[in-house]
C-alpha cells in the first residue's frame, strides 16, 4: 500500500561526489514536490513539478537540480554534495489543491 | 510575505492531559489549513486538514482542529493525550501563488512530549 516511495532511505556519500535520490509514487497526483529537512526544522520546498512544469524556488542553491520523466517518478540531484547538503530530503505529492502526502524521505549524510 | 506561527515551540505534558497547540497564519486570499505530524524517525503524516465547510474539523488518533476566520488561527486540540502523541507537529498553509501552482507554508514546528 505504499504511496510515495523514496530509495535509497540512507545514502551516504563523499563531499562532492554527485548523487541521485529517486521518488515514485502510486496516487497518479500531478503534483510533486523534493523538500530538504534539517533536524529540528520544518520541511524547506526547493522545488516542485505540476504535470511537467518545473518551478524552483528562489533560494534553492544550483546545485540541485530535479527532473521529472513521467507521472510516477521524480528525481534529485545533487551536482556536487557540501557538508551543509546532509539532511533528510523528503518527497510529496499532491493534486493541485490537494493535501500533500509524504514519502518516508532519504537521509544523506555527507563524508 | 505569507507565514505560519507556530507560538509554542516546545510543549511537555503528562499523559491524560489536554493539548492545544497555537497556530497562526498571514495570507490574504483562500487557504487552506492543515496538520501534520512527525512521530520519531518516521515520515511526515497528515493528521487533519481543512478546506471548507465546519470549522471545526476532526482528524485522526482522536485530533481535532479549528479554524477561526476572524482570528487567522488554526488550533490544534486534544482532550487527553498519550505518551504515544509524543512527536512533531506542523502546521500548514496552502495558498494559491500562481494559476498552475500550490505550496505548502510550513510553521516551525511544535514538539510534543507526552511523559506516562
Amino acid at each position: 500500500d505504499a504511496m510515495v516511495i523514496q530509495n535509497p532511505r540512507y545514502q551516504v556519500t563523499q563531499f562532492g561526489k554527485p548523487v541521485t535520490l529517486s521518488c515514485s509514487q502510486t496516487l497518479n497526483h500531478n503534483v510533486m514536490y523534493w523538500y530538504q529537512q534539517k533536524s529540528s526544522q520544518a520541511p524547506k520546498l526547493l522545488f516542485h513539478y505540476y504535470d511537467k512544469d518545473f518551478n524552483n524556488e528562489a533560494d534553492t542553491p544550483d546545485n540541485f537540480q530535479s527532473r521529472r520523466p513521467n507521472t510516477s517518478f521524480c528525481f534529485l540531484d545533487i551536482r556536487s554534495p557540501g557538508l551543509g547538503d546532509a539532511a533528510m530530503y523528503l518527497c510529496a505529492t499532491s493534486i493541485l489543491g490537494g493535501a500533500q502526502y509524504f514519502g518516508p524521505g532519504t537521509r544523506l549524510t555527507v563524508l | 510575505a505569507q507565514s505560519v506561527s507556530q507560538h509554542n515551540h516546545h510543549v511537555i505534558l503528562s499523559e491524560a492531559a489536554s493539548l492545544e497547540l497555537g497556530c497562526n497564519y498571514s495570507y490574504g486570499g483562500t487557504v487552506n489549513l492543515f496538520w501534520y505530524v512527525q512521530y520519531p524517525g518516521q515520515h511526515l503524516q497528515l493528521l487533519l486538514k481543512y478546506f471548507s465547510g465546519d470549522p471545526l474539523v476532526k482528524g485522526i488518533k482522536g485530533f481535532e482542529a479549528e479554524f477561526i476566520k476572524s482570528k487567522f488561527s488554526f488550533n490544534l486540540r486534544k482532550p487527553s493525550v498519550q505518551w504515544s502523541d509524543t512527536a512533531e507537529y506542523f502546521c500548514a498553509v496552502n495558498g494559491r501563488f500562481a494559476y498552475n501552482t500550490d505550496k505548502l507554508i510550513f510553521g516551525t514546528g511544535t514538539r510534543l512530549q507526552v511523559f506516562p
